[in-house]
């Protein structure tokens, strides 16, 4: 139980288009999705909370209107970052979480690559 | 506010031989304590998770950990280190204010034939 997706796995885009990422609760319903962003050898940041049906959270120093998420069903968020560029090159990684615990069930992670 | 340091950026064993990665944490709260594994270019997988149930908490594949208030410590162990064991991985605590995961900055598990 507690399965995430994350779709794709790996994206490669060219400089100024946008991606979407999609996060799935498989076999739960998710009261609060979370996104994170993670460099090479280093630990995970928080970039945003969101819970369903409402505006998301962002941490400070997030562009919300560069890192657009979507929270539209207990069980998918989505990351759109917009007119990507290289330094937005990275691995994106959801979780998902319930109200009834503060356990975090983490997605596979999206390998970002912006040429 | 609730933080967690994991000591050692790095650590080496040979496999059959025990493991331990050292976590310490700060917290003015009874804390949620979590410890997750990171394979290469892969998400997070919970290892196991403290919620003050028992002081040694046992997780998936063979590892555990024990709660020690009076040394404010949640480190993780393993008898025998296995090759797949190698790895990255994550203590976490949870903020009391918000839920969110605080990350220790990650120990890198070697394991050598």
């Amino acid at each position: 139980g507690a399965v995430v997706s994350q779709h794709p796995s790996r994206v490669i885009c060219k400089s100024g288009t946008s991606v979407k990422i999609e996060c799935r609760s498989l076999d739960f319903q998710a009261t609060t999705m979370f996104w994170y962003r993670q460099f090479p050898k280093q630990s995970l940041m928080l970039m945003a909370t969101s819970n369903e049906g409402s505006k998301a959270t962002y941490e400070q120093g997030v562009e919300k209107d560069k890192f657009l998420i979507n929270h539209a069903s207990l069980t998918l968020s989505t990351l759109t970052v917009t007119s990507a560029h290289p330094e937005d090159s990275s691995f994106y990684i959801c979780s998902a979480g319930t109200d009834a615990t503060d356990t975090q069930y983490f997605g596979p992670g999206t390998r970002l690559t912006v040429l | 506010a609730q933080s967690v340091t994991q000591l050692d950026s790095h650590v080496s064993v040979s496999e059959g031989t025990p493991v331990l990665l050292r976590c310490n944490y700060s917290s003015s709260y009874s804390p949620s304590l979590f410890w997750y594994v990171q394979h290469p270019n892969k998400g997070l997988q919970l290892l196991l998770k403290y919620t003050s149930a028992a002081t040694l908490v046992k997780g998936i594949n063979g590892f555990e950990a024990e709660f020690k208030k009076s040394e404010t410590s949640f480190h993780l162990t393993k008898p025998s280190a296995h090759m797949s064991d190698a790895a990255e991985y994550f203590c976490v605590v949870t903020d009391y204010n918000t839920d969110k995961l605080i990350f220790g900055t990650g120990t890198r598990l070697q394991v050598f034939p």
